[in-house]
């Protein structure tokens, strides 16, 4: 079993929806990444937490610490959304443990 | 600020060649680290440092190497390509060991 999971793998809205991606890990962490990967592959940083919330014009992120579990929720979901979103572990020390990644397709 | 750059985009190298990927930042972050990304797995870690003159093996560092002569440029390695080394490849640095920057990435096919 992944240390870091995220669900679902793939993921296709209509423009408008509300959006939820989770993570779930099984490791201690100091903090959790979410990441948004476009097509043409940069990666960019949306969100650091380690408790709470945080949001950012249309994205939201929350943490449970106690239940190990992140969530990225994306609200009135563009066309433009449409990217890989990958969460990521921070363990402390150097190491980083980084989900899979979830692709989403927001459909005009 | 042009944040942390790599080159080349893209590169197509046959088995036994070697080749260096670039990585540098104008950020002054002490810390650096390669990645390379397979299709469906997450990225794994290959190598990073702390500082200049200082580096450590990551998750998945054979068939590499790297070196830190100066704060901002963190060159990756690769000797004797093989064909699982054929990944997209980032480099990434940040402040302390938590938000990273990553560069845009390094397309590399071995055949």
């Amino acid at each position: 079993k992944n240390e870091v999971e995220q669900s679902p793998q793939n993921l296709t809205a209509q423009e408008g929806e509300f959006i939820t991606i989770n993570c779930s890990y099984s490791v201690g962490i100091s903090a959790l990444h979410w990441l948004q990967q476009h097509p043409g592959g940069g990666i960019v940083s949306l969100f650091m937490l380690s408790s709470g919330k945080k949001k950012h014009g249309r994205l939201i992120a929350t943490i449970n610490i106690q239940e190990k579990h992140s969530s990225l929720h994306i609200t009135a979901s563009h066309p433009r959304d449409s990217a890989v979103y990958i969460c990521a572990v921070h363990t402390g020390g150097f190491k980083t443990i980084f989900g899979a990644g979830t692709r989403l397709f927001v459909k005009a | 600020n042009a944040g942390v750059t790599q080159t080349p985009k893209f590169r197509i190298l046959k088995i036994g060649q070697s080749m260096t990927l670039q990585c540098a930042q104008d950020m002054n972050h002490n810390y650096m680290y390669w990645y390379r990304q397979d299709p469906g797995m997450g990225l794994k870690l290959i190598y990073y440092s702390v500082g200049a003159g200082i580096t450590d093996k990551g998750e998945v560092p054979n068939g590499y190497n790297v070196s830190r002569s100066t704060t901002e440029d963190f060159p990756l390695r690769l000797e004797l390509a093989a064909p699982s080394q054929t990944s997209v490849y980032f480099c990434a640095s940040s402040w302390d060991y938590n938000e990273q920057f990553f560069g845009p990435g390094t397309r590399l096919t071995v055949l």
